[in-house]
């Protein structure tokens, strides 16, 4: 199996922070990597896709990008609706893996 | 819009069995692979199982296989998760997700949760 392994597990963090959340997948998954986002209580959004793909009506403050089997999410400027706890996910192969989260907090 | 509206959560016993449901709407259904995903309480998410968009190929997380059996009725629009020798460890909310290809889960429901307990 494909193991995500997901850091920071938590973040604590400013309105205008930059902020980056990385994921190492233990495996070449070439770009095959997502990013989701989920607020309490509420299903996850996708926000992007093949590495670095933004999905359609996700603010351009997030970004993704890879090297090798790295992979980072970035939000250049945090935005009060962005506290939230950020997932990576392996599409490559079954079983298809998470990473094990980030929450990202108010400071 | 797309909708996914899950159904069929509740408390069971261990060793127990429940079927859950995903009712859809908003899309083709028939052109599309479906997927479970669950996350048990204040924990992270974990990928269950998969179908294709015709039901001719299913895959499922080791935790589940031979215990779960995922299945759509493409008549209907609804997708399916039965859930066999339940045990506590299968505490979560169950989540019905999309596939975008490959292996993307662009639409989700809100869940139900399926709570096993003595």
């Amino acid at each position: 199996d494909i193991q995500v392994t997901q850091s920071p597990s938590f973040l604590s963090a400013s309105v205008g922070d930059r902020v980056t959340i990385t994921c190492r997948a233990s495996q070449d998954i070439s770009s095959y990597l997502a990013w989701y986002q989920q607020k309490p209580g509420k299903a996850p959004k996708l926000l992007i896709y093949t590495a670095s793909t933004l999905e359609s009506g996700v603010p351009s403050r997030f970004s993704g990008s890879a090297s090798g089997t790295d992979f980072t999410l970035t939000i250049s400027s945090l935005q009060p609706e962005d506290f939230a706890t950020y997932y990576c996910q392996q599409l490559k192969t079954y079983p298809l893996t998470f990473g094990g989260g980030t929450k990202v907090e108010i400071k | 819009q797309v909708l996914l509206v899950e159904s069929g959560g509740g408390v069971v016993q261990p060793g127990g069995s429940l079927r859950l449901s995903c009712a859809t709407s908003g899309f083709t259904f028939t052109s599309y692979a479906m997927h479970w995903v669950r996350q048990a309480p204040g924990k992270g998410l974990e990928w269950v199982a998969f179908i294709r968009y015709d039901g001719s190929d299913k895959y499922y997380a080791d935790s589940v296989k031979g215990r779960f059996t995922i299945s759509r009725d493409n008549s209907e629009n609804i997708l399916y998760l039965q859930m066999n020798s339940l045990r506590t460890e299968d505490t979560a909310v169950y989540h019905c997700a999309k596939d975008r290809h490959p292996n993307l889960f662009d639409y989700w429901g809100q869940g139900t949760l399926v709570t096993v307990s003595s």
